[in-house]
């Protein structure tokens, strides 16, 4: 089944970095955009940008540019999310989320279809 | 950036309501609207595209509609396992938004 695993928590200090992983499963990895997006604690989504497994082609919202990198390792179907300079508004649960492109009305719509469970980071000193 | 605005952010009702949910966007988004529910500890789930079409394995009492600024979700037949938070989301322009959420809890 189409599944998306996401790697484990990680407590970080200001001024840190973290990387987090996705790993896709029960579909060509390269064929579905995966899309980023968090959630601080108690708060709504937020989205942070998107990136081409086929290409590597990647897209930040301004909030993140300069500070978040995606990549993708292909070999191994999984794509990873790189954020720096970690402040304690960082703290949230970060997800991935496939893109499922469906048609409506002659239209082409994305959809997030299938997400990771989350990976909590923690921004502490 | 395009502002979605929820209403209510906050609904009580009881098993066996229906009831209904607004997001309205900042600028025409056509028909570029998504719904989410999402349970506490867990990741959103999708409900609804293009504003009005179930995704797929969502049962139909879930419908939504709406074009332009103005759209609804309506849920029949409230049942324990629909009380969540639900979120709209704009995919018409980036940077991708999203409402503020909707609790709905039970009466």
């Amino acid at each position: 089944q189409v599944q998306l695993v996401q790697s484990g928590a990680e407590v970080k200090k200001p001024g840190a970095s973290v990387r987090v992983s996705c790993k896709a499963s029960g579909y060509t990895f390269q064929t579905y955009i995966i899309n980023w997006l968090r959630q601080a604690p108690g708060q709504g989504l937020e989205w942070m940008g998107w990136m081409d497994p086929d290409t590597g082609y990647t897209d930040f919202a301004q909030k993140f540019q300069g500070r978040v990198t995606m990549t993708r390792d292909t070999s191994i179907g999984t794509a990873h999310m790189e954020l720096r300079n970690l402040k304690s508004e960082d703290t949230a649960v970060y997800y991935c989320t496939r893109v499922l492109v469906l048609a409506a009305a002659g239209q082409k719509h994305d959809t997030f279809d299938v997400w990771g469970h989350g990976t909590m980071v923690t921004v502490s000193s | 950036d395009i502002q979605l605005t929820q209403s209510p952010s906050s609904l009580s009702a009881s098993v066996g309501d229906r009831v209904t949910i607004t997001c309205r966007a900042s600028q025409d988004i056509s028909n570029y609207l998504a719904w989410f529910q999402q349970k506490p500890g867990e990741a959103p789930k999708s409900l609804i595209y293009a504003a009005s079409s179930l995704q797929g394995g969502v049962p139909p009492k879930f419908t939504g509609s709406g074009s332009g600024t103005d759209f609804t979700l309506t849920i029949s037949s409230l049942q324990p396992e629909d009380f969540a938070t639900y979120y709209c989301q704009q995919y018409k322009d980036y940077p991708i938004t999203f409402g503020q959420g909707t609790r709905l809890e039970i009466k």
